[in-house]
């Protein structure tokens, strides 16, 4: 199956810092995810990025297709960014809808 | 809407039990998923269905099952739970895929289990 590397593992930031985060795919995808895990569990989908680039307020993401990986900046950071940023990835077909491979995760902590 | 609602939240069990973890979804995606995460990693999929009636395979389906009879519920059974399965539970759901649509998969809470 596809494999989904993501660095650096961990991260501590400063608050205010910037950072990038980055996730590798072993194959070819139409659909890629970035969520947000919260300190409570809770999973929220920040971008669906399957090519190209997006932004959404401080976070913006960019996936280069061909050469399978895509990254998420987190800029001015939060101590609300902190948690757990997972990259998800796909192929849509009728059969399995869009299921996902999920990375290991990025485990961020912004201190004040 | 509701959205992907799981039940129970939290539940202990004993070495050798069953139970069903429950998860029931109001917005008429005919997609669902179960997924399992394991302390400190990723998520993996343990079975998907694409419809009532449809179920299959993913990742890691050894010691669950699932059914599918209706669009909104997708119930996941544990049978002589064991150590190992001890993980947060994760139900999410999606649309049908539609050309030029970007159809995100929606989670549930999740369910956190614990086997002693």
């Amino acid at each position: 199956g596809i494999q989904v590397e993501q660095s650096p593992p961990d991260l501590i930031l400063q608050e205010g810092a910037n950072s990038t985060l980055r996730c590798n795919f072993s194959d070819s995808v139409n659909n890629l995810q970035w969520f947000h895990q919260n300190p409570w569990g809770q999973l929220i989908n920040l971008f669906y990025i399957p090519s190209g680039t997006k932004q959404n307020g401080r976070l913006s993401a960019t996936t280069v297709a061909t050469e399978r990986y895509s990254l998420l900046y987190i800029s001015s950071s939060q101590t609300t960014d902190s948690g757990v940023y997972f990259c998800a990835v796909g192929y849509n077909n009728n059969n399995a809808g869009n299921m996902l491979t999920f990375g290991g995760g990025t485990r961020l902590m912004v201190k004040p | 809407n509701a959205g992907v609602t799981q039940t129970p939240k939290f539940r202990i069990l004993k070495i050798g039990q069953s139970m069903t973890l429950q998860c029931a979804q109001d917005m008429n995606h005919n997609y669902m998923y179960w997924y399992r995460q394991d302390p400190g990693m990723g998520l993996k999929l343990i079975y998907y269905s694409v419809g009532a009636g449809i179920t299959d395979k993913g990742e890691v389906p050894n010691g669950y099952n699932v059914s599918r009879s209706t669009t909104e519920y997708f119930p996941l059974r544990l049978e002589l739970a064991a150590p190992s399965q001890t993980s947060v539970y994760f139900c999410a759901s999606s649309p049908p895929l539609r050309t030029g649509y970007q159809e995100t998969q929606y989670f549930g809470p999740g369910t956190r289990l614990l086997v002693l």
